[in-house]
């Protein structure tokens, strides 16, 4: 199956820092997500973004799939932010089985 | 604002003992998943539904762990006997083929 990769594994911030979380997987895709896992363990939807780019706020997304990677951009943090950061994907097909990465811990100070 | 529900919310029980969690999906969604949670392996998906048919459960321990729909608007997961190893937060997420997979709050589960 496909593996996914994120990176780094923990990222510290100031309040109003900018920043840029990567996922790597090992095969094409055409199912990828980013979820936010919040302080109280519940998995938010941010982006469906099997190609291209998506901007939603102060979030936005890019995917390169022919070199096999996607990127979080995440711009004037908060402390609202912090969390884990997963991206998951289905692989080769576009539905079913989402393996997820290992995640990156964002931790947002004030 | 639709979402996908579960129940209970914690659970605390014995090794040995039978616990069941719940899942109500977001109506209209055919594909119902469950997904463990875990310090140690992360999330990782234990099987899953389409049409209330399971189509993948190869992540499940067969001997102990069971999944079902007995109707379009409930999804059940039985573990019996627990074990302290089965101590998790269990996910329970919806979807169609042209979307992505909703995610209810999860059951966090102890077994002492």
């Amino acid at each position: 199956g496909i593996q996914v990769e994120q990176s780094p594994p923990d990222l510290i911030l100031q309040e109003g820092a900018n920043s840029t979380l990567r996922c790597n997987f090992s095969d094409s895709v055409n199912n990828l997500q980013w979820f936010h896992q919040n302080p109280w363990g519940q998995l938010i939807n941010l982006f469906y973004i099997p190609s291209g780019t998506k901007q939603n706020g102060r979030l936005s997304a890019t995917t390169v799939a022919t070199e096999r990677y996607s990127l979080l951009y995440i711009s004037s943090s908060q402390t609202t932010d912090s969390g884990v950061y997963f991206c998951a994907s289905t692989g080769g097909t576009s539905y079913g089985k989402l393996t997820f990465g290992q995640g990156t811990i964002l931790t947002v100070h004030p | 604002d639709a979402r996908v529900t579960q129940t209970p919310r914690h659970k605390v029980t014995e090794m040995g003992q039978e616990v069941t969690m719940r899942c109500q999906p977001i109506l209209g969604h055919n594909t119902v998943f469950w997904y463990r949670q875990t310090m140690m392996q992360g999330l990782e998906l234990l099987a899953y539904f389409r049409n209330r048919a399971p189509l993948d459960d190869s992540g499940m321990p067969k001997d102990r762990f069971s999944a079902e729909m007995p109707d379009a608007t409930l999804a059940t997961l039985k573990i019996q006997p627990s074990e302290p190893r089965d101590s998790a937060v269990y996910f329970c997420a919806s979807g169609t083929r042209t979307d992505t997979q909703y995610f209810g709050p999860g059951t966090r589960l102890t077994v002492l």
